[in-house]
């Protein structure tokens, strides 16, 4: 089955620096590599997605970056503000089943 | 409105009682599913109910039962809950992917389970 690490698990930034979470995964069929935020006492929340046809996504401040021959994409957050603190999931999946990393506690200092 | 509901949003029980969680979704969507969330905050898939019927099955006890009264809903059952119950369980629903695809699954708000 599909296997996906998420590196780091904690991450420090500075207020108004970026942020890069990165993830790899291990089976060469996946074509669905969704980014979620979950923020305390709540559930995951979709912040960007993308497909295997595609290199990359922006969205305003964040972005995602797919290297499908490495098998590995990253999370790319840009002017970092305190409610961007969260712990962030990355997960890839072919069909229905999304199978997720192991998360990144993100804190950004004032 | 809320998207996708749960309820309870904290259940207490003692080892070895059954309990139910319940779950609902206003979104129109096809597909439904449990996640279990542990202290680690691994987040992994438990099941997955595509229009009533049970399309992801993964290597859950079998004391743990989902039923699907309608696709607006899906409800998980729990028997002789064990102390490694304990985690946090999260409902989702997302629209059916097409050709193989997927799309974007909407989280509920978690219930946390607590077996003492």
């Amino acid at each position: 089955g599909e296997n996906v690490e998420q590196h780091p698990s904690t991450l420090s930034v500075q207020e108004g620096d970026s942020a890069v979470i990165k993830c790899t995964y291990s089976d060469s069929a996946s074509n669905y590599f969704p980014w979620y935020k979950q923020e305390l006492g709540k559930g995951p929340q979709l912040i960007i997605d993308i497909r295997s046809n595609v290199g990359e996504k922006k969205d305003q401040r964040i972005a995602v970056t797919l290297n499908k021959t490495a098998k590995h994409f990253s999370l790319h957050i840009t002017e970092t503000q305190p409610e961007d603190s969260a712990v962030y999931f990355c997960a890839a999946s072919r069909g229905t089943k999304l199978t997720f990393g192991t998360g990144t506690r993100l804190t950004i200092i004032p | 409105d809320t998207a996708v509901s749960q309820t309870p949003k904290y259940l207490v029980t003692q080892m070895g009682n059954d309990k139910s969680i319940k779950c609902e979704q206003n979104l129109g969507h096809d597909t439904m599913y449990w996640y279990k969330q542990d202290s680690k905050k691994f987040l992994k898939i438990m099941f997955s109910y595509n229009n009533k019927e049970l399309i992801i099955n993964e290597t859950v006890p079998n004391r743990f039962s989902p039923k699907s009264p309608d696709k607006a809903h899906l409800n998980l059952h729990i028997n002789s809950l064990e102390l490694g119950d304990s985690a946090v369980y999260f409902c989702a629903s997302s629209l059916p992917g097409l050709a193989g695809g997927h799309n974007e699954q909407f989280f509920g708000p978690g219930t946390r389970l607590t077996v003492l």
